[in-house]
């Protein structure tokens, strides 16, 4: 079945250490995007990728990096800097402009 | 950056009744997007409404689109206790360069009593 795989489903980050969240997918997409989701709010776009090795950043990219080096990946680096990052992320991909997105399950990060 | 503001913030209904969940955007879009999502789990697209049209259909779910009002309201007849969730908003505004990326509302939280 296509779909999008975002793991782990749970993340614990201790002070100062950087955490990487996976997303996959197999929906032949071009397009791949990151959003944050913060308790009882929306969705906050952080990093998105229209093609191979090319991506740019969203509203809230400080502290956050990734990748684009496969069409099917797209992983999501917290880093250090990031200085609140317990949330929800939540990785989609899409045919680009036009179409709707395809989201994973998420990852809950918690710092502790 | 919130384009969408969503109205009313949480809804609570019976079984079977009407809900109506509305959405207000502020700049000029491509499309206006409709997503669910369970507790805790991704969103679901449910349906694409794009700028030139002013109603769409799919099964229980009616949308429609005012630009000239800036907004758009979600109908789901007939509810269900499945239907319980948030319900969320997205648009596409043609500021985006073409590029797919959408900004979300803060979403209506659905609760259907059976």
């Amino acid at each position: 079945d296509g779909g999008i795989t975002q793991s782990p489903k749970y993340l614990f980050r201790k002070e100062g250490q950087n955490v990487t969240l996976s997303c996959e997918q197999n929906l032949n997409h071009d397009a791949m995007y990151w959003y944050r989701q913060d308790p009882g709010q929306g969705l906050r776009l952080i990093y998105y990728s229209q093609i191979v090795n090319d991506f740019q950043k969203g509203d809230i990219a400080e502290g956050y990096s990734v990748s684009r080096e496969k069409k099917e990946s797209f992983p999501l680096t917290v880093t250090s800097a990031q200085k609140n990052p317990t949330a929800f992320y939540l990785c989609a991909s899409s045919w680009g402009a036009g179409y709707g997105y395809t989201f994973g399950s998420g990852t809950r990060l918690t710092v502790v | 950056s919130q384009q969408g503001e969503e109205d009313p913030q949480a809804l609570s209904i019976q079984e079977g009744e009407n809900a109506t969940m509305n959405c207000s955007y502020k700049t000029s879009i491509n499309n206006l997007q409709w997503y669910r999502q369970n507790s805790g789990r991704g969103l679901v697209h449910l349906i694409l409404i794009r700028s030139n049209e002013r109603e769409k259909h799919s099964g229980r779910l009616r949308v429609t689109l005012d630009t000239s009002k800036k907004s758009s309201s979600l109908l789901i007849t007939a509810s269900r206790a499945a239907d319980t969730a948030s319900y969320f908003c997205a648009t596409d505004a043609t500021g985006s360069s073409n590029t797919g990326k959408l900004i979300f509302g803060q979403g209506t939280t659905l609760q259907v009593k059976p």
